[in-house]
């Protein structure tokens, strides 16, 4: 079958780092996104991996290994604007197949 | 501006009356999708498109269907929608399939009652 898993909840306070882990066994795999999605609105595109390891992008870094099925978005300095929840998602082919998404509350 | 645009967005109606929730891109992207939203489940895709005439189901098509006749327009139709079709739904763009970032609307909340 087709899973992605990541927490349901995390919370984390203004400046700090916090990381939402994303595990998958998924039949195709292109690569890994990541969507922020605040409250009310559409998902926003962060970031996509397809090969191992790290890419940064400003406050925001994502990692992959694909033979452990895993990834992790990494947020620093965090702000209260990063309040929202973070969608782990998988391209295989024409398919994309979503987590149940992280919901992140920054507090101050 | 590029932008993915659905209407409508809010939508209220009974058991077994058609509706049609359209969608359309300004980005001449080839792929487009449709996916619903519910709390605990993530988003499900519903459709997909690869470009004009061509669709595929996705993982919860049951219940709906789509048509691709222009390259911007993706419309998800709901023949006899039913109560369990309450949901947020989103259509969305990309410039190929599943290895592309995907452009997302700003969603339709429907209610069956």
């Amino acid at each position: 079958g087709q899973n992605i898993d990541q927490p349901t909840e995390m919370t984390a306070t203004e400046g700090a780092i916090v990381q939402i882990n994303c595990t998958y066994q998924t039949s195709g795999f292109n690569g890994l996104f990541w969507y922020q999605q605040h409250a009310g609105e559409a998902p926003t595109f962060l970031s996509y991996n397809v090969l191992d390891g790290l890419e940064e992008k400003g406050r925001f870094s994502s990692f992959l290994s694909r033979s452990k099925g895993y990834s992790y978005l990494l947020l620093k300095e965090l702000q209260m604007k990063d309040s929202a929840s973070y969608l782990c998602a998988v391209g295989g082919g024409f398919k994309t197949i979503f987590g149940a998404g992280t919901r992140l509350f920054v507090k101050a | 501006e590029a932008q993915v645009t659905q209407n409508p967005r809010y939508l209220i109606t009974v058991t077994g009356k058609k509706l049609t929730v359209t969608c359309s891109q300004n980005m001449n992207h080839e792929y487009m999708s449709w996916y619903r939203q519910d709390p605990g489940l993530g988003l499900r895709q519903i459709y997909y498109s690869m470009n004009v005439e061509v669709t595929d189901k996705g993982d919860v098509p049951e219940g709906y269907k789509v048509s691709r006749k222009e390259k911007r327009n993706f419309p998800l139709i709901l023949e006899s929608p039913s109560p369990n079709q309450t949901s947020l739904y989103f259509c969305a763009s990309s410039s190929t399939g599943g290895n592309q970032p995907q452009h997302f609307g700003d969603g339709t909340r429907l209610s069956i009652l």
